[in-house]
């Protein structure tokens, strides 16, 4: 079937320090993968997304790569701000019934 | 964003009570979904429409029943409510660029 795991949180960073989020899915055929953000009394919000393999999705200082060989999709900050504080959900989409599978959330909170 | 509004943003409700939860939207697009997010689960899916008067259920679907009889109105019914439907629901569409966009949540509280 399809799935989507991403690490667990919470995760705490200070201001400036550099951000990981693992996600792994399993899907069969190429899946899109995207990474959405939820701030605090809001709904989801789309953050970036890749269609293939090999390929990078980027918006606002965050990154992800397909990687197909490893099944992976981990969003990437050089250097998080307070504002970045959220929870970070990666997904993905198949093209049956066009339904998203998403992963369980991880919230961050960077700290000044 | 889409265009997505959902109402009302806040319900607390007694158990055993019908509760209509509605999403618009003014995007025209085909695909609508119910979601429902709690602490340690996530997203999952209640029900969903890909068109009018076309549901299908989700995989949560228990005592939850929608109606779709607009392109723009996707609506939601637990049918008498329980504590176990506390929760925040989440409206969405499916754009043309694959991608789903989301309302800003209702938060249900079952007493």
């Amino acid at each position: 079937g399809n799935s989507v795991t991403q690490m667990e949180g919470p995760v705490t960073l200070s201001e400036e320090a550099f951000l990981t989020i693992n996600c792994t899915y399993t899907a069969t055929g190429y899946p899109s993968l995207f990474w959405y953000v939820q701030y605090p009394g809001e709904g989801l919000q789309l953050l970036l997304k890749a269609t293939k393999a090999d390929d990078k999705g980027s918006n606002k200082g965050f990154e992800a790569t397909y990687r197909k060989e490893t099944t992976s999709f981990h969003l990437e900050k050089g250097s998080v701000q307070v504002s970045d504080s959220a929870v970070y959900f990666c997904a993905l989409s198949r093209d049956t019934g066009n339904q998203f599978y998403f992963g369980t959330g991880t919230s961050l909170t960077v700290i000044p | 964003d889409a265009g997505i509004t959902q109402s009302p943003r806040h319900k607390v409700t007694e158990t055993g009570t019908p509760v209509t939860l509605r999403c618009h939207q003014t995007e025209n697009h085909r695909y609508m979904y119910w979601y429902r997010q709690d602490p340690g689960h996530g997203l999952r899916l209640i029900h969903y429409s890909y068109g009018v008067k076309d549901t299908d259920k989700g995989e949560v679907s228990d005592g939850y029943s929608v109606s779709r009889s607009k392109t723009e109105d996707f609506l939601l019914t637990l049918e008498s409510a329980t504590s176990s439907q506390t929760s925040v629901y989440f409206c969405a569409t499916h754009g043309p660029t694959d991608t789903q966009y989301f309302g800003p949540g209702t938060r249900l509280t079952v007493l």
